[in-house]
């Protein structure tokens, strides 16, 4: 079984404020992907990371993939309000074909 | 809504009875995963299957639980002779062929068991 540590648990911040979570292993993912979920509702799909190093932004979020493919970062700049929800970080680990293993999630509340 | 479509939303079952829950994938994608989350803990993984086959069902309990995905209709997760721990939403996604394909999501089904 492959341990995965998201922090994070909990992420209380205002309005304006940036912030960080990070995803880690101890084993290589092949590929990751961010998730935010919100009560009631799935996962939503916010980007997938696939090179080690590489670094993808939407908006104002900022991903970054480990070099050595076994941590990730969301970065969030200026959070807001709409930003509050549950943000997963799902890899999927070398060998383990496609099924995704989720981390606990980090529950952001972001206060106007 | 080209979205994953799963129903019902809501499932009450009392003890001892059947659950089926459906899923149909996004248009285009032939590939159907089901996780389970139960109160207070993340994600996990159960099943993956493509039409007319199961792929992986490492994470599928090994007794009352069975996944079909037909070649035509959607993907049904049936429980048999449920149980209180059964409590939980049921998360469907589906993805492309590739095998880098990111997997999306429908809403959930949650299931509580009186």
């Amino acid at each position: 079984t492959q341990l995965l540590e998201q922090s994070p648990q909990f992420l209380s911040i205002q309005e304006g404020e940036n912030l960080t979570v990070y995803c880690n292993s101890s084993s290589v993912f092949s590929s990751l992907q961010w998730y935010r979920q919100e009560p009631g509702e799935g996962p939503v799909l916010l980007v997938t990371v696939v090179t080690g190093g590489e670094v993808k932004k939407l908006k104002r979020l900022t991903f970054q993939f480990g070099d050595a493919r076994k941590d990730s970062s969301l970065h969030i700049t200026a959070a807001q309000p709409g930003d509050t929800g549950l943000y997963l970080c799902a890899p999927r680990f070398s060998g383990s074909a496609r099924q995704l293993t989720f981390g606990s999630g980090t529950q952001l509340t972001v206060l106007p | 809504n080209a979205g994953v479509m799963q129903n019902p939303r809501h499932l009450v079952r009392r003890r001892g009875q059947e659950a089926r829950l459906r899923c149909s994938p996004m248009k285009g994608h032939s590939h159907v995963y089901w996780y389970r989350q139960l109160p207070e803990e993340g994600l996990k993984f159960m099943v993956y299957l493509q039409k007319e086959n199961i792929i992986d069902e490492s994470g599928m309990p090994k007794e009352r639980f069975s996944a079909e995905f037909p070649k035509e209709g959607p993907s049904i997760l049936r429980i048999q002779q449920v149980v209180r721990g059964d409590s939980a939403a049921y998360f469907c996604a589906s993805s492309g062929t590739g095998e880098r394909q990111p997997q999306h999501f429908g809403d959930g089904t949650r299931l509580s068991i009186l």
